[in-house]
């Protein structure tokens, strides 16, 4: 069974700092991977999503690597600000066509 | 392009007592998904519908738990009895058969708490 692990749980940086976050999976056979941004009392959305065939996207300020063989991403923020704070979810996706989500790296921003 | 909807919003009953919840998906979404997210953890899949025919449910307790998706459109995930440990948010999802390797889009959840 996949089992996805993120580190560190919480991150607190101040305005302005690069960060990286961290994913790994157990099972490499993976769809894609897929990190999700989720605010207080709300539901998940997406930020980028890497096929299994590529090695990294970017969004703006925000760029998403794996590394399928060795079962990890990272998800790099650049001059994080305040408005980023919120818990970053990775999941992949396995052959069935399911998610398998981290516990999630809770990120505080400060002014 | 409308969201994923679901009611209500928030929840609270007490152990032993039933609830339902209700998931509108995307318009022309044949797949829909209910995540369970306890507290300080991942959202962990449920149960999982192509049209109205069920993918996976391995990891839905069936003893208490039960969702059905009728006319493949709307969903309703339904708890008898509940128990404390349900305290939790349910999340609904879908996405599109035409993009199978894609995203899947989020409601914003039904948070319950089982007193």
């Amino acid at each position: 069974k996949q089992e996805v692990t993120q580190i560190p749980a919480a991150l607190s940086v101040p305005e302005g700092e690069n960060l990286v976050l961290n994913c790994s999976f157990t099972d490499s056979a993976i769809y894609n991977l897929q990190w999700f941004r989720q605010d207080p009392g709300k539901g998940l959305t997406s930020l980028l999503l890497i096929q299994s065939s590529q090695r990294e996207q970017t969004s703006g300020r925000l760029n998403a690597s794996l590394d399928k063989s060795s079962g990890r991403s990272t998800l790099y923020i650049a001059a994080s600000q305040p408005g980023d704070s919120a818990t970053y979810l990775c999941a992949v996706m396995n052959t069935g066509n399911q998610f398998y989500f981290g516990t999630g790296t809770s990120l505080t921003v400060i002014p | 392009e409308a969201g994923v909807a679901q009611s209500p919003r928030y929840k609270i009953i007490e152990k032993r007592q039933s609830v339902a919840f209700w998931c509108n998906p995307i318009s022309g979404h044949a797949t829909l998904y209910w995540y369970q997210q306890i507290l300080g953890q991942g959202p962990k899949l449920l149960i999982q519908f192509q049209n109205n025919g069920v993918v996976d449910d391995s990891q839905l307790p069936k003893d208490r738990f039960s969702a059905e998706r009728l006319k493949g459109v709307d969903s309703t995930l339904k708890i008898q009895p509940a128990k404390l440990e349900d305290s939790a948010v349910y999340l609904c999802a879908s996405s599109t058969p035409l993009a199978a390797q894609e995203t899947q889009y989020f409601g914003p959840g039904t948070r319950l708490l089982v007193l």
